[in-house]
């Protein structure tokens, strides 16, 4: 079945800074790869998500890149701020519609 | 936000009783979930339904049992829990077609096992 490594497990930036995370993936299948948002004490939100036909996708200060060859994946984020603080879950899926995820990053905004 | 609701929202049980956790999706979707999130193992992904039929179960212990009447509601009933099974329970909900799409998620349900 599909394995997804999520690094790092924790990550502390000062504001302004940019923040990325990897995530890497075991099959070739997959098709959809979505990135969560987890405030503490909240439900897990989708804040962007990519499919295998497209490298690149971005939504103001966040962005998502695919390497299907290397099947890695990678969330930025620019202009750190503190409402970023959260923990981030990326995530892959196949035509079986059921969602694999890794294990989070906690990431800290310094102001 | 209303699109998926769960109750309770905390619930402390014995590991002698029996419990159910509610879950009602307002999205019009047709494929619901159910996942455990601990500290350990965040997001581990237990039951899914598609079109009411139970497609997937993670080799999830008897003493978890699904039951997902319709396209709208999803259960999962506790009986003799065990310590360990303490976590966060959200489920979540998704028009699943052909392919993966996003899946929305509920308050989750913390249960604490004494």
């Amino acid at each position: 079945g599909e394995n997804v490594e999520q690094h790092p497990s924790t990550l502390s930036v000062q504001e302004g800074d940019s923040a990325v995370i990897k995530c890497t993936y075991s099959d070739s299948a997959s098709n959809y790869f979505p990135w969560y948002k987890q405030e503490l004490g909240k439900r897990p939100q989708l804040i962007i998500d990519i499919r295998s036909n497209v490298g690149e996708k971005k939504d103001q200060r966040i962005a998502v890149t695919l390497n299907k060859t290397a099947k890695h994946f990678s969330l930025h984020i620019t202009e750190t701020q503190p409402e970023d603080s959260a923990v981030y879950f990326c995530a892959c899926g196949g035509s079986q519609g059921n969602l694999i995820f890794g294990k989070g990053t906690k990431l800290s905004v310094k102001p | 936000e209303t699109g998926v609701t769960q109750t309770p929202r905390h619930l402390v049980m014995g590991m002698t009783n029996k419990k159910s956790l509610k879950c009602e999706q307002h999205l019009g979707h047709n494929a619901m979930y159910w996942y455990k999130q601990s500290a350990k193992k965040p997001l581990e992904l237990m039951f899914v339904y598609n079109f009411k039929e139970q497609t997937e179960n993670n080799s999830v212990p008897s003493r978890f049992s699904p039951e997902c009447p319709n396209s709208s509601h999803l259960f999962l009933h506790l009986h003799t829990l065990q310590p360990e099974d303490s976590a966060l329970y959200l489920c979540a909900s998704s028009q699943a077609q052909t392919g993966t799409y996003e899946q929305y998620f509920g308050p989750g349900t913390r249960l604490t096992v004494t």
